[in-house]
């Protein structure tokens, strides 16, 4: 199994250039997240989903979308990209099946926005 | 919403001294989580403890949901315990897993 992939690990962006930051598991599980973590600071969460075709808002999801249309897939999109949005991407999932909602993270993804 | 607050900030010791990180929360749970996040920046799950206490290893930890503290215990500690540990939890019947700022530990050979 390779868990949670991200892609890509780097990117560098021009200010209101948009991208879309990859995030696929192949452990079947019904939840999905996207955080954000900034220097120094814990991760705050931007969106996440129960399961395919359900989304729903985080701490902070303004400046981002997403979508899930398969239980596989959890892409998070940037428009108009800002400096604000200068951070670490995580994605995360986690299987509710066993009771314990326990996150498994993707390696990470660098955004900078120049 | 909920309020997460970890002590100490930060943690200096020496190879093989124990720890005690604390994570306080603002009101009742029904997820508690303690992750640690490597030098690299890779987070890994090392506890999941909505109540009572669990023990891997030199690693244990105590959830008092009554109280609204958890505990993380870090026994003859390696260099290899580096980083950030962070607690994460839900509140009621929300999915949103909210972190704490984190507590950085640095072991020294």
């Amino acid at each position: 199994n390779a868990g949670v992939t991200q892609t890509p690990k780097f990117r560098i962006l021009k200010i209101g250039q948009s991208m879309t930051l990859q995030c696929t598991q192949d452990m079947n599980h019904n939840y999905m997240y996207w955080y954000r973590q900034d220097p120094g600071m814990g991760l705050k969460l931007i969106y996440y989903s129960v399961g395919a075709g359900i989304t729903d808002k985080g701490e902070v999801p303004n400046g981002y979308n997403v979508s899930r249309t398969t239980t596989e897939d959890f892409p998070l999109r940037l428009e108009l990209a800002a400096p604000s949005q200068t951070s670490v991407y995580f994605c995360a999932s986690s299987s509710t099946d066993s009771g314990a909602n326990v996150l498994t993270f993707g390696a990470g993804s660098r955004l900078t926005v120049l | 919403g909920i309020q997460v607050e970890q002590s100490p900030p930060d943690l200096i010791l020496q190879e093989g001294a124990n720890s005690t990180l604390r994570c306080n929360f603002s009101d009742s749970v029904n997820n508690l989580q303690w992750f640690h996040q490597n030098p690299w920046g890779q987070l890994i799950n090392l506890f999941y403890i909505p109540s009572g206490t669990k023990q891997n290893g030199r690693l244990s930890a105590t959830t008092v949901a009554t109280e609204r503290y958890s505990l993380l215990y870090i026994s003859s500690s390696q260099t290899t315990d580096s980083g950030v540990y962070f607690c994460a939890l839900t509140q009621g019947g929300s999915e949103k897993l909210v972190f704490g700022k984190g507590m950085k530990l640095t072991v020294n050979p």
